[in-house]
């Protein structure tokens, strides 16, 4: 059984570019969750898919943005990025909403915002 | 608003000595409550959960955590320590009326001595 990937692992942009980040979930998991954790802190949730829709949201601003796909895939963009937005990037899935339901997070992505 | 506290962001202990990290709720009505553990350049991984199920929860690696609802807390121990125990440590809740996402802590970093 394949766990939850991410791409690319590392990733360097500039200030005002956009970035699109990559994630497949687990095997037979609906559910897709991303959060940021910036250095030094715990992951903040950033907002939630379940079978290709947004169903939570945190408390990040609209140029954060993101898709699921058919096959529960997802993708996390960020326009007009800021240097703030400097963080390792992780997506989790589970198999359904349930809050009782294990996610699994893949390794990350880290983004370097110059 | 909902958090979690962690109290004390670096622990040190010696090899075969006890270790505690200390977690702490805000909600009068118990969450779902997690510890999870990341290990340098990798994602998190999952060592325990409490579903109101038994109020000591036994996970991976030796750990285990005691919900105490009196004391809103969520304290993760384990008995003797291990080099190969060094990492961060998060504490998680997901609190009721959300869409199963996690809040963490702001994580406790695990060093141990020889």
């Amino acid at each position: 059984e394949t766990g939850v990937t991410q791409s690319p692992t590392h990733l360097i942009k500039t200030r005002g570019q956009q970035v699109t980040l990559r994630c497949s979930s687990q095997s037979g998991h609906n559910t897709v969750s991303w959060y940021q954790q910036a250095l030094g802190q715990g992951p903040q949730f950033i907002f939630q898919y379940y079978r290709e829709e947004e169903n939570g949201r945190g408390n990040f601003p609209p140029r954060f943005s993101g898709l699921q796909f058919p096959n529960y895939s997802s993708e996390l963009n960020v326009n007009a990025l800021e240097l703030d937005d400097s963080a390792l990037y992780l997506c989790a899935s589970r198999g359904g909403q349930g809050s009782y339901n294990e996610q699994f997070f893949g390794p990350g992505t880290r983004l370097t915002v110059l | 608003a909902q958090s979690v506290t962690q109290l004390g962001s670096h622990v040190s202990v010696s090899e075969g000595a006890l270790v505690l990290l200390r977690c702490n709720y805000s909600s009068s009505v118990p969450p779902y409550l997690f510890w999870y553990v990341q290990y340098p350049n990798q994602g998190l991984q999952l060592l325990l959960k409490y579903t109101s199920a038994a109020t000591l929860v036994k996970g991976i690696n030796g750990f285990e955590a005691e919900f105490k609802k009196s004391e809103t807390s969520f304290h993760l121990t384990k008995p003797s320590a291990h080099m190969s125990d060094a990492a961060e440590y998060f504490c998680a809740v997901i609190y009721g009326g959300s869409q199963g996402n996690l809040i963490f802590g702001k994580g406790t970093k695990l060093s141990v001595k020889p």
